[in-house]
């Protein structure tokens, strides 16, 4: 069985750009969560939406912004892309995103701001 | 608010030593606690969680950790490393009904000497 993919695997941007990042969950998992790894520290929570709605948002500005699909794959989407937002960004699903059920990560798309 | 500090950003351990990494929580509520483990250029793959159903949790590839409320720890520890476990480790805390919300610490890098 596929894990979580993302695409793209490696993206360079410049300051002021938008970029989009997807995610394809688990076949049956209906719940997505994004991260971001900013290097030499842990991911840290930005988005989880279930069923296409939001429910949660950690703490990132208005630039983030996220929207689920019907077939539950998920894009991240990042205006006026600043240098401070390079980073590893790692999406996670689970069955339904309730609970203490285990995450699975996909291997993240790296951002490189310039 | 919840939080982890992840004690000794890097670790440094001879094959066949114990592997002993260190991670205190900051909770206001129940704790539910995770550690995963991150190889170079992969998403992060769960290791073990705590839920409160038993202190001492085990987990994949030999590991476990035992949660200690009156030291508000979760160290995670194998008897004898072998040189696959370099890694980079992390240690994250959720809201209980949560896990798609939680929050890392900023890891800990192993590297295992042969």
């Amino acid at each position: 069985d596929a894990g979580v993919t993302q695409s793209p695997t490696h993206l360079i941007k410049t300051r002021g750009q938008h970029v989009t990042l997807r995610c394809s969950p688990i076949s049956g998992h209906k719940s997505v969560s994004w991260y971001q790894q900013v290097l030499g520290q842990g991911p840290q929570f930005i988005f989880q939406y279930y069923e296409k709605e939001e429910r949660g948002r950690g703490n990132f500005p208005d630039r983030f912004s996220a929207r689920q699909f019907p077939n539950y794959s998920s894009e991240l989407n990042v205006n006026a892309l600043l240098l401070g937002d390079s980073a590893l960004y790692l999406c996670a699903s689970s069955p339904s995103g309730q609970g203490l059920e285990t995450q699975y990560f996909g291997p993240g798309t790296r951002l490189l701001v310039l | 608010a919840q939080s982890v500090t992840q004690l000794g950003s890097h670790v440094s351990v001879s094959e066949g030593a114990l592997v002993l990494l260190r991670c205190n929580y900051s909770s206001s509520v129940p704790p539910y606690l995770f550690w995963y483990v991150q190889y170079p250029n992969q998403g992060l793959q769960l290791l073990l969680k705590y839920t409160s159903a038993a202190t001492l949790v085990k987990g994949i590839n030999g590991f476990e950790a035992e949660f200690k409320k009156s030291e508000t720890s979760f160290h995670l520890t194998k008897p004898s490393a072998h040189m696959s476990d370099a890694a980079e480790y992390f240690c994250a805390v959720s809201p209980n009904t949560n896990a798609g919300k939680s929050t890392f610490g900023d890891g800990t890098t192993l590297t295992v000497k042969p």
